[in-house]
């Protein structure tokens, strides 16, 4: 079956420095999604993409988050300066549009120090 | 914009026993309802969905109603077995409108051998 890829799995950054994550969703999958997961609470959106363009960013802290999906098909999410509080569990996730299912990738895990 | 609300936060039940999770959303053109699990280090999966259409769908152990008027859906699992202790999201979407997804807080189940 085929799956949403993101990496890295783990990473660890210092407060003030820079980070990103990458995903691959899966193949034909037109919609993309970020969604950020706190420990204990359910995923929450930052960012959605319909093939290349954004359709939803008003989550997104664009201080310093952003995010791209230049072809179409993998996506970047930048965080920079990463902050204490932006440890969590970043995940991806495709759909095709209509009544359609998110499928999620296994998110990456961020810690901040 | 759409609110979801997941109850209990936690539920422990004895192996061979049901539990019940349940869910209210806020607006009533939400009409895609799916149920993720998510086991630990892992990203959610689709376990069951149901359409504004049904009121109830069933799949094996797993089982989901919809009341539309009262604006809520319960996730049923019987013969609940250890592998079934996982996170449990619930989440609402309006077809259409960008199938944005609204997530509950999640329930923690634990099955007890």
């Amino acid at each position: 079956e085929a799956e949403v890829a993101q990496s890295p799995r783990y990473k660890i950054t210092e407060k003030s420095q820079a980070v990103a994550f990458w995903c691959d969703p899966i193949s034909g999958h037109a919609t993309l999604y970020w969604y950020r997961q706190i420990l204990g609470q359910g995923p929450e959106l930052l960012v959605q993409f319909q093939d290349e363009s954004v359709v939803d960013d008003s989550q997104l802290p664009k201080d310093r988050f952003s995010a791209e999906r230049l072809k179409g098909v993998d996506s970047t999410l930048k965080i920079q300066p990463a902050e204490l509080g932006d440890s969590a569990m970043y995940l991806c996730a495709s759909s095709i549009p209509g009544d359609s299912p998110l499928h999620f990738g296994n998110g990456t895990r961020l810690t901040v120090t | 914009g759409e609110n979801v609300e997941q109850h209990p936060s936690t539920l422990s039940v004895q192996e061979g026993d049901s539990a019940v999770i349940k869910c209210t959303y806020s607006d009533s053109a939400s009409n895609y309802f799916p149920w993720y699990k998510q086991e630990l280090g892992k990203g959610p999966q689709l376990i069951i969905d149901i359409r504004s259409n049904v009121g109830e769908k069933k799949d094996q152990r797993i089982a989901v109603t919809l009341n539309k008027t009262a604006k809520h859906f319960s996730l049923h699992i019987t013969e609940t077995q250890p592998e079934d202790s996982a996170v449990y999201f619930c989440a609402a979407s309006i077809s259409g409108v960008g199938n944005q997804f609204y997530f509950g807080t999640g329930t923690s189940l634990t099955v007890i051998p």
